[in-house]
């Protein structure tokens, strides 16, 4: 069965530091694969996805990830965090494509909180 | 363009009562999916509806049910209300039968 692991419940970082946040995936192929971020009664916001190609992803407000398939990981980083940063992320894993599916069902992690420090 | 927008943004129920909650996904886009989170959990796959058809359905009870209006807008009811219904209850849509890529704040129910 597909699962998502997030080991880190709750980070804290420095403002200006670099943060990376871990995930692990547990999929029979090579899954789509999805970071999203939440802040405090809000919905979620697409930070970044991988579908196939290169394995470091780009998204938006300066963060990527890279798929690591010989780990089964895709982890987010930072190079510099700010303080607008501090919000819960959660990676998410989805089926690829197959015919007649649901494409809608992704499996998410726990979540990592992340605290920014002045 | 507007986003996901998602009504009531909160709503107490009482136990055994039934519940309806509204998407409207963003203009163009066909697929709606809903996810139920609850409080300190990652959200949780309920249904995905895509040109009007049920195309996938999570470990939900029957007790909740859902479809698609012709204008992709989506309806999410629930029938006799447990305690722990009580969620944040979100949608998310896409342009086609993908992973949902734009979601919802939500709606906050609690069940009493």
């Amino acid at each position: 069965a597909q699962s998502v692991t997030q080991p880190d419940i709750h980070i804290t970082v420095s403002e200006g530091a670099s943060l990376e946040l871990r995930c692990n995936y547990s999929y029979g192929a090579t899954p789509y694969l999805f970071w999203y971020v939440q802040s405090p009664g809000q919905g979620l916001q697409l930070l970044l996805k991988y579908f196939s190609g290169d394995t470091l992803v780009q998204g938006i407000k300066g963060f990527e990830a890279e798929f690591k398939r010989s780990q089964s990981s895709f982890n987010l980083r930072k190079p510099s965090v700010h303080w607008s940063d501090a919000a819960e992320y959660f990676c998410a894993v989805g089926a690829t494509m197959n015919y007649g599916g649901s494409q809608g069902n992704l499996i998410f992690g726990k979540g990592t909180k992340l605290s920014v420090k002045p | 363009d507007a986003g996901v927008t998602q009504s009531p943004t909160h709503l107490i129920k009482t136990r055994g009562q039934h519940v309806t909650l509204r998407c409207s996904p963003i203009s163009g886009h066909k697929s709606v999916s809903w996810y139920q989170q609850v409080l300190g959990q990652g959200p949780q796959f309920i249904f995905q509806y895509y040109e009007k058809e049920e195309r996938g359905r999570g470990n939900f009870p029957d007790r909740f049910s859902a479809r698609q209006f012709p204008n992709y807008s989506s309806e999410l009811n629930v029938n006799a209300l447990l305690l722990g219904d009580s969620a944040l209850y979100l949608c998310a849509s896409s342009f086609d039968n993908v992973a949902p890529l734009h979601f919802g704040n939500g709606t906050r129910l609690t069940v009493t």
